[in-house]
């Protein structure tokens, strides 16, 4: 199975700032690599596919990176709206796994 | 709009089966595989099931193969998950996802408890 290391569990910042989140699979997973929002009793959106595709009606300040097996979630210019957790998902084979998360506070 | 609607869930013992149904709206049910992904409280995210667009193909991960199966009906637009020898760590919030990308789409998710 692949594993995916998510980094950091969690963090700190203020609005306006810039962060990013990584994602470290087992092996290649072929930018086959999606990120995930997920607010408090809520289903998770998803944000970005294949690496890099920014989801429709997504803000543009998200993007993504990263190809083979290290992967990125940038956050531009930080709004209240975007505290939440972030997971990572491989949909490159069965068994899909996903990160265990990233929990962003807004200071 | 795509809508999917889980529903099914609630208390069972250890043991028992469960069914959960997700019924799905707003695009071309038949033309996409479908998923099962639970969250157990306060906990990530664990893919537990992907049916392919005819039926014919299904997937499980280790920690419910064999007890858990997925099946569809494209004429109703309906997803299922028959839980079987549940036990107490399936206890988890179980959502049904779908997309054309990945998993894109999801419902708001059903709560199953397993618990004597």
């Amino acid at each position: 199975d692949i594993q995916m290391t998510q980094s950091p569990a969690s963090l700190s910042a203020s609005l306006g700032e810039t962060v990013s989140i990584e994602c470290l699979a087992s092996e290649d997973i072929y930018n086959n690599l999606a990120w995930y929002q997920q607010k408090p009793g809520k289903s998770p959106q998803l944000l970005i596919y294949y690496a890099s595709s920014l989801q429709d009606g997504v803000p543009s300040r998200f993007s993504g990176s990263g190809s083979g097996t290290q992967y990125s979630l940038k956050i531009n210019s930080l709004e209240s709206e975007d505290a939440a957790t972030y997971f990572c998902l491989q949909d490159s084979e069965y068994p899909y796994t996903f990160g265990a998360g990233t929990k962003l506070e807004l200071k | 709009e795509v809508q999917l609607v889980e529903s099914g869930g609630g208390l069972v013992q250890p043991g028992r089966s469960l069914k959960l149904s997700c019924a799905a709206s707003g695009f071309t049910f038949s033309n996409y595989y479908m998923a099962w992904v639970r969250q157990a409280p306060k906990k990530g995210l664990e893919w537990v099931a992907t049916i392919s667009t005819s039926g014919s193909r299904t997937y499980y991960p280790d920690s419910v193969k064999g007890r858990f199966t997925i099946s569809r009906d494209n004429a109703k637009s309906s997803l299922y998950l028959q839980m079987n020898s549940l036990k107490s760590e399936d206890t988890a919030t179980y959502y049904c996802a779908s997309g054309r990308y990945s998993l894109d789409y999801w419902g708001q998710g059903v709560m199953v408890t397993v618990s004597s």
